[in-house]
């Protein structure tokens, strides 16, 4: 059974297009968080959200907007691509927020590619 | 800024050799630590967390943590060619809405 799951592993689009990736946990976590993975394998995160509730935004421009329908999913859709948003995007979820709780497990990744 | 600095490496070591991985953190409010493998193309694997004072073994893995000098870091004993991979350091603070921040990961080749 996979842990953290996310669709699809990958995307290539044309600049300006708009699309989602999706992320579903079957660990039963409340924490849910989106990383970005650049070229030179810097990992980023985000966003995350605590019980569907958005907890940490971290200057993402506000082309990309998370939405978490329950706890088990945290989705990102991507408005108006752009070549900088290539990248390895990565879910990953906890049990919680602080401390011994956040041991984060990771999906498989979703490589974007914007031409 | 909360920094978390890993020397990118690559860190060479025969197999079968000890590995020293290290990395430095500049928020002293940091709580917990952990450590991540990443192999190449793949997601980060958890390895091993740390959050007080003093080593951590679990296996061929030790976890090395000194808060007086915000240094934490990971030896890898037995090194094997299977142990090649970009490890990353990541560190957090007690509070809810403060962010897991990853080192920029040294990468770690063991030579058969």
């Amino acid at each position: 059974d996979t842990a953290v799951s996310q669709t699809p592993k990958y995307l290539v689009t044309q600049m300006g297009n708009d699309k989602s990736i999706k992320c579903e946990q079957n660990l039963g976590h409340d924490t849910m968080y989106w990383y970005k993975q650049d070229s030179k394998k810097f990992l980023k995160i985000m966003f995350s959200y605590n019980n569907k509730e958005l907890i940490i935004n971290e200057t993402v421009p506000n082309r990309f907007s998370p939405k978490s329908p329950d706890k088990a999913h945290l989705n990102l859709h991507i408005n108006s691509l752009e070549l900088g948003d290539s990248a390895v995007y990565f879910c990953a979820s906890s049990l919680g927020l602080a401390g011994t709780y956040n041991e984060q497990f990771f999906g498989p990744g979703t490589r974007l590619t914007v031409l | 800024q909360k920094e978390v600095e890993q020397n990118s490496g690559p860190l060479s070591v025969p197999e079968g050799a000890i590995a020293s991985l290290n990395c430095t953190y500049s928020d002293r409010g940091s709580q917990s630590f952990f450590w991540y493998r990443q192999y190449s193309g793949k997601s980060p694997e958890l390895i091993m967390f740390i959050y007080s004072n003093g080593d951590k073994e679990d296996g061929r893995f030790t976890a090395q943590l000194n808060k007086a000098s915000q240094y934490v870091s990971l030896l890898i004993r037995d090194s094997q060619p299977s142990d090649s991979a970009t490890y990353l350091c990541a560190v957090i603070g007690n509070s809810g809405n403060t962010p897991l921040v990853f080192g920029k990961g040294t990468r770690l080749s063991v030579i058969a």
